[in-house]
């Protein structure tokens, strides 16, 4: 069955930088793309970014971009989020979500980790 | 900038019917925003719902369902039950790899 396993996510000091990790297994990594989504305590979901299946394509939301990368290793079957110039507003949890093949729309999601930018 | 609309709250009794909408402030929702919906309790990852406008998840159950109505999707619940007391969130596409996430709806079972 598909798993997502988030990690990496700690307390920073706002203008820090953070990696987080997401490991996949269940399914063939290199043939989906993939999400990050975050939720600050107590909002709601919002998209951060995409890669495509080859890692060629990336898509950020206008707030984190030039400030977080979105990667992955397919050898590793293994998707990253490098943050960096972090803000208290990135504050959240970061979920990785397995992306649709017919439309690459959020389908399985990881559980989920914690970041918390510190002012 | 385009955003995605949806009710903040909802109340239903138990066996009733709901329906949430996923809307834009600037135009109409088609099939081509691929929309999906979510269903969040507290404290736990979301779990997919519908995708693709009104494909069920594999294992959700057939009181929920998926359609276009009007100018806005919607996910429509059918004989609501206790357990469905959560946070609704749908997702649409924009275009050029860019998704927005609307607000979300709370649902009260009551």
């Amino acid at each position: 069955q598909v798993q997502l396993v988030e990690s990496g996510g700690g307390v920073v000091q706002s203008g820090g930088s953070l990696r987080l990790s997401c490991a996949a297994s269940g399914f063939t990594f290199s043939n989906f793309g993939m999400h990050w989504v975050r939720q600050a305590p107590g909002k709601g979901l919002e998209w951060v970014a995409f890669i495509r299946y080859d890692g060629n394509k990336k898509y950020y939301t206008d707030s984190v971009q030039g400030r977080f990368t979105i990667s992955r290793d397919n050898s590793k079957s293994t998707l990253y989020l490098q943050m960096s110039a972090l803000r208290p507003d990135d504050t959240a949890v970061y979920y990785c979500a397995k992306g649709r093949a017919e439309s690459n729309s959020p389908g399985y999601w990881g559980q989920g980790s914690l970041v918390t930018v510190s002012s | 900038q385009t955003v995605v609309t949806q009710e903040p709250s909802f109340s239903v009794s138990p066996g009733g019917t709901v329906t949430f909408t996923c809307g834009l402030t600037s135009g109409s929702v088609s099939t081509s925003y691929y929309p999906s919906w979510y269903q969040q309790t507290p404290g736990q990852a979301p779990r997919t719902l519908i995708y693709s406008t009104n494909t069920r998840s594999s294992g959700v159950p057939d009181r929920f369902s998926g359609s276009i109505l009007g100018n806005k999707a919607a996910l429509i619940i059918t004989g609501a039950q206790a357990d469905d007391e959560s946070d609704y969130y749908c997702v649409l596409y924009m275009g050029s790899g860019i998704w927005v996430f609307g607000g979300g709806t709370k649902l009260t079972v009551l």
